[in-house]
């Protein structure tokens, strides 16, 4: 069964660091790109980060660009999260997800992609 | 950025209804456009890939359609198993945005 487990979270001080870990089973790890998704307390779905199958490349949104970094080890399974300068607004639950490829446009172009795994997040919440 | 509004944010439904939720993107993204459901204290689910493909697993009476800029998920006859959040998201670019997030009630 294809699963991910986070790990990680806590309360943490503003202007503080925090490791995120998500570990993931049941499918080949190496193959797929994976994605941090993140949910404050009663609001939407906020896209994170993405990094490609093979780490080569890597994209994050604008609101942690610079401040957080995603990293993978396919030996291990396990996929990162790096927070650093951490503010109130970063309080969340974070998801861990696999991206799933499913397919190309008869026309050519961008595959179609969605995710199509989660983990059951970890709660990060930043407070002094 | 891609920016992703969803109509609307709530819906007293019943069930037995027919549910259509709304999702606009700010610029043309083909059918770059996926659909997830989420219930209270849970992880989202994929409902829709590519704008009107069903996952699967996903019951037939959830369906999309659009493309370009608008997009529509219907819910042909509401089960008490989808009240729930719903969610779009285009995967044209990165950043990859969600909709603001439609939340179906019971009536």
């Amino acid at each position: 069964q294809e699963q991910l487990a986070e790990s990680g979270g806590g309360v943490v001080q503003p202007g503080r660091s925090l490791r995120l870990s998500c570990a993931a089973s049941g499918f080949i790890f190496g193959s797929y790109g994976m994605h941090w998704v993140r949910q404050a307390p009663g609001k939407g779905l906020e896209w994170v980060a993405v990094i490609w199958y093979d780490g080569s490349k890597k994209y994050y949104s604008d609101s942690v660009r610079g401040r957080f970094t995603i990293s993978r080890d396919n030996s291990k399974n396990t996929l990162d999260l790096q927070m650093n300068s951490l503010g109130a607004g970063d309080t969340a639950v974070y998801y861990c997800a696999r991206d799933q490829y499913f397919g190309l446009p008869p026309m050519g172009g961008r595959s179609w992609n969605a995710v199509d795994v989660w983990g059951q997040g970890t709660k990060v919440t930043v407070s002094s | 950025d891609i920016q992703m509004t969803q109509s609307p944010s709530s819906l007293s439904t019943s069930v037995g209804d027919r549910v259509t939720i709304t999702c606009r993107s700010s610029q043309n993204i083909s059918r770059y456009l996926n659909w997830y459901q989420q219930k209270p204290g849970k992880a989202p689910k994929l409902l829709i890939y590519a704008a009107s493909n069903l996952q699967s697993g996903v019951p037939s009476r959830f369906s999309g359609s659009g493309s370009g800029t608008d997009f529509t998920l219907t819910i042909s006859s509401l089960q008490p198993e989808d009240f729930a959040s719903y969610y779009c998201q285009h995967s044209y670019s990165f950043p990859c945005t969600f909709g603001q997030g439609t939340k179906l009630e019971i009536k």
